[in-house]
């Protein structure tokens, strides 16, 4: 157990709909990184927030957002889903914004999207 | 840009031999991370050993080590006494270190499926 959670692990959904993804990082760690992994395109990064803001974004779809609380949690919205947003979504976290300290991932959440 | 490249898309052994996995990478960085992770059938996705670039000295952990060769930007992980536990997709992994501008995301090998047989 990493200690990085995520909810919901399933999620199945038509397209065109809008989910939400949860993450809750390791006690400590102030940083969250958001991965997708497709068949199609593998590991890929999606966004990193530190301490609620922000840090860096990688290849993340105009219709996919995030966001990370007070609490450190994050949450990663996706909207007007299309079939091909199937795919597994991680959430790993680590605790500084360099990310000198290994990421730490969690379980991940299965997407649908039929 | 940085490029992990991960040549075996699978390989597999012999329950209580040793198995070698490949991994090459290409960066103009000086100071960076690699690692490997595990992906077994759960889908977890979890760390098995990790390298810091300026130390020259190889990682080990327990029946995991890796060969770095920095010169040849190798980076291969080697299984001893392999068990049937360790059949899962191996992904190697890259990360910039040192710059604050720097983009602190991993990059990702397309990974290699191992079966161990028993």
């Amino acid at each position: 157990d990493s200690g990085v959670t995520q909810t919901p692990k399933h999620l199945i959904t038509a397209t065109g709909q809008r989910v939400t993804l949860r993450c809750s990082p390791r006690s400590g760690d102030l940083s969250v990184y958001w991965y997708q992994q497709s068949l199609d395109q593998g590991l890929q990064f999606l966004i990193q927030y530190y301490n609620g803001e922000e840090r860096a974004k990688g290849n993340i779809l105009e219709r996919f957002s995030a966001q990370q609380f007070p609490d450190l949690h994050s949450e990663l919205n996706l909207s007007s889903l299309e079939l091909g947003d199937s795919a597994l979504y991680f959430c790993a976290s680590s605790v500084d914004p360099k990310g000198q300290e290994t990421q730490y991932f969690g379980p991940g959440t299965r997407l649908l999207v039929l | 840009a940085q490029t992990v490249t991960q040549s075996q898309p699978e390989m597999s052994v012999q329950e209580a031999e040793t198995v070698t996995l490949s991994c090459t990478y290409d960066t103009s960085e000086s100071d960076y991370y690699l690692f490997w992770y595990k992906q077994p059938p759960s889908r977890q996705m979890i760390l098995v050993i990790r390298q810091e670039a300026y130390k020259q000295q190889n990682a080990t952990e327990n029946r995991f080590s890796v060969n770095f060769q920095k010169a040849a930007k190798s980076f291969s992980l080697k299984i001893s006494d392999s068990q049937l536990g360790d059949a899962a997709m191996y992904f190697c992994a890259y990360r910039s270190a040192g710059r604050m501008d720097s983009n602190y995301q991993l990059i990702w090998g397309a990974g290699t499926k191992l079966i161990i047989k028993p």
